[in-house]
């Protein structure tokens, strides 16, 4: 299968700090990239979909202004968390699909964000 | 609206057959994924059925009915490893995946 490389792959940062994920996909185009969050025994929750060269489409209730997302080209794309909280603690997940239609999303590896 | 339902909890012995079922309601259909999720760590792909029937691949099988609305994936021998949360995702019209809350597996000696 495709591989998709997310970096890092755990982060400790301190509050009012602005931490960076970036996903990478190594072998194919990825057209759309979806970022997951997922708090412990839950499950994923769709934060954003980002279309290459396009703004992200964020799910309601995620502040765009605080998850900057950038797909500015079809391997990589990036999350910046601005002004991190102790309760953006969490798992944050990247999935890359290449072209449109295609029904198979490609995984990260993950990140486990902590701010303290 | 969009809704996919899972038992939160299953517990099975070693060696055993253990089936998760899943049922969807989605804006459109283009299919229907199962991914096993490990403790701490990113979901891997299972499955993934768009026609009606079973699909089988080495211990897991999994199932869908597009009439009924209906999955299951099915693990026989089950392996201590084998425990984990399962997911069953449906993919809409649109192609956005809709997820379930998962299905935590404890496998028993």
């Amino acid at each position: 299968g495709a591989v998709v490389s997310q970096h890092p792959s755990w982060v400790i940062c301190k509050s009012g700090t602005s931490v960076k994920i970036e996903c990478r996909s190594l072998d194919f185009q990825a057209t759309t990239m979806f970022w997951y969050r997922q708090f412990p025994k839950q499950s994923l929750m769709l934060m954003a979909t980002s279309n290459e060269g396009s703004k992200a489409t964020y799910e309601q209730g995620v502040e765009k202004d605080k998850f900057l997302i950038n797909h500015a080209s079809l391997t990589l794309s990036t999350l910046t968390v601005t002004s991190a909280h102790p309760e953006d603690s969490s798992f944050y997940i990247c999935s890359a699909r290449g072209v449109k239609g295609d029904t198979e999303a490609f995984f990260g590896q993950g990140t486990r964000l902590t701010v303290v | 609206g969009q809704n996919i339902d899972q038992p939160t909890e299953m517990t099975a012995t070693e060696g055993a057959i253990v089936q998760i079922n899943c049922t969807y309601q989605t804006s459109g259909f283009n299919g229907l994924f199962w991914y096993q999720q490990h403790a701490g760590e990113a979901p891997t792909f299972l499955s993934y059925n768009v026609l009606d029937g079973l699909e089988e691949k080495g211990r897991f099988s999994s199932f869908l009915s597009r009439s009924k609305g209906y999955s299951y994936l099915l693990l026989k021998e089950l392996q201590m490893k084998d425990s984990a949360s399962y997911l069953c995702a449906g993919l809409d019209s649109n192609y956005q995946l809709i997820w379930g809350a998962g299905t935590k597996l404890i496998i028993k000696p």
